[in-house]
């Protein structure tokens, strides 16, 4: 079983939509949690931290289960620069970060 | 620049050789990362320098991948007899400290390696 793993998608929605992406992990011990985005043949950058209250950072939203070990991100309002893949990411205790594979988003006028 | 530099950019040697791919950190990050990314697939990670600290060579996929840092910067990735499932962009990154609290990486462009 991988360590982090998302719906590949592709995920295509129209501007203005609001569209959701899941993540599960499977070691329980993981203790942080973040999005990072990922332009096509770009190197990845962090997007959002994730945390069980939540986290808003204006049309983006991301939520921790830690019972579920589920993880999601919620782009509302989206835009044609919101196209890109979106990568879940977990940090277990003293080790790098583990990547999952990707979520790709396109988003069309 | 000030961010991570990679070099080569691009690499295309053949089946049977060593390559070497070279890092740069930002300067003061004590942590530096190599992680892969195949055509289509995630981020496949290496091996992590923490400052003085032994590497976590965990995620090396076989013997014929080593890396080392030098003087607390500076990272070499060296592949050995090279094949063609090697094909990849190798991708370094670094961070200021322990990243389990910011959880941001700061990557470079990465060296595209093609084994023919």
């Amino acid at each position: 079983r991988k360590e982090v793993e998302q719906d590949p998608g592709p995920f295509n929605v129209p501007e203005g939509a609001t569209v959701a992406f899941n993540c599960t992990y499977s070691n329980s011990a993981s203790q942080s949690f973040f999005w990072y985005r990922q332009d096509c043949r770009k190197e990845p950058k962090l997007l959002m931290s994730v945390y069980s209250s939540g986290n808003e950072d204006g049309r983006f939203t991301a939520q921790l289960n830690r019972a579920s070990q589920y993880i999601s991100l919620l782009i509302r309002d989206s835009k044609l620069s919101d196209s890109a893949t979106y990568l879940c990411v977990v940090n277990i205790q003293m080790t790098a970060l583990i990547f999952g594979k990707g979520t790709t988003l396109s988003v069309s006028s | 620049g000030a961010g991570v530099s990679q070099s080569p950019s691009n690499k295309v040697t053949e089946k049977g050789k060593d390559v070497e791919l070279r890092c740069d950190p930002i300067s003061g990050h004590t942590a530096l990362y190599w992680y892969r990314q195949s055509l289509g697939q995630g981020l496949e990670f290496l091996i992590y320098f923490q400052g003085n600290s032994a590497p976590d060579k965990s995620g090396l996929p076989s013997d014929r991948f080593s890396a080392e840092r030098t003087g607390g910067s500076v990272s070499t990735l060296t592949i050995q007899r090279t094949q063609q499932e090697d094909s990849a962009v190798y991708l370094c990154a670094s961070s200021p400290g322990q990243v389990r609290r910011t959880g941001e990486l700061f990557f470079g462009e990465g060296s595209r390696l093609t084994v023919l």
